[in-house]
């Protein structure tokens, strides 16, 4: 059992919007804007998408968005494509006592 | 270029220990926190352990507290993961990550590099 939850899958037709919930406490997501969201293709190591809940690193595609309200958090892809087929991973810092909390993923099949 | 290299892997018994480490070259080692994250067959993330730049911060999670100490050497760019008293349920890929903020206050901002990954096999 994850700290915090997402959907096992979504999915949707190239082109389209989708969005991944990311449902963490008060303890975690609620009171840090430290959430970081991560994609990983089968047998590859995890790749870094989106810091501080809205912040896109240097050459992530600006199809990939993300937002927080209260204690979700959401990762939206625009302009679904073939590649953006994967994992994806949610993460929240959560304190001095538990530190590091993951979502247990999302596989994301572009139909 | 920035990479982490894992290294230490392997088939262990139930009760035994190992030692992981990790490799780091491309930026300042000792500016960073680093973690181990791991991820057992066909599951999701899980954090293990970090440690910030000085090393005066450490946390663990708390199915390996008590088992597993994490150090670096930042003399020779160098994480590492002592294993002891392994079980079934540590069995998992091993992945060494960088902390995106250096002198980071909260120990994670986020994993911006991670490495391939070091096996560990828990099995009689």
């Amino acid at each position: 059992q994850s700290a915090l939850t997402q959907p096992a899958s979504v999915s949707g037709s190239p082109g389209q919007s989708i969005t991944i919930s990311c449902t963490g406490t008060s303890s975690d997501i609620g009171s840090y804007n430290l959430v970081s969201w991560y994609q990983q293709h089968p047998g590859k190591a995890p790749k870094f998408m989106i810091y501080e809940v809205n912040k896109r690193p240097s050459g992530v595609s600006n199809r990939f968005s993300g937002s927080k309200s209260d204690n979700t958090a959401s990762l939206t892809i625009s302009g679904l494509q073939a590649e953006d087929e994967a994992d994806y991973y949610c993460c929240s810092y959560a304190g001095t006592s538990t530190y590091v909390v993951f979502g247990g993923g999302t596989k994301l099949t572009v139909l | 270029e920035v990479q982490l290299v894992e290294s230490g892997g392997g088939l262990v018994q139930p009760g035994r220990s190992l030692r992981l480490s990790c490799a780091a070259s491309g930026f300042t080692f000792d500016d960073y926190g680093m973690h181990w994250v791991r991820q057992a067959p066909g599951k999701g993330l899980e954090w293990v352990s970090g440690i910030n730049w000085n090393s005066d911060t450490i946390g663990y999670a708390d199915s390996v507290k008590g088992r597993f100490t994490i150090s670096r050497d930042n003399t020779k760019n160098s994480l590492f993961l002592q294993m002891n008293t392994l079980r079934a349920e540590d069995t998992a890929l091993y992945y060494c990550a960088k902390d995106s903020l250096p002198y980071d206050d909260y120990l994670i901002d986020a994993f911006n590099i991670w490495g391939q990954g070091t096996m560990v096999t828990v099995s009689s």
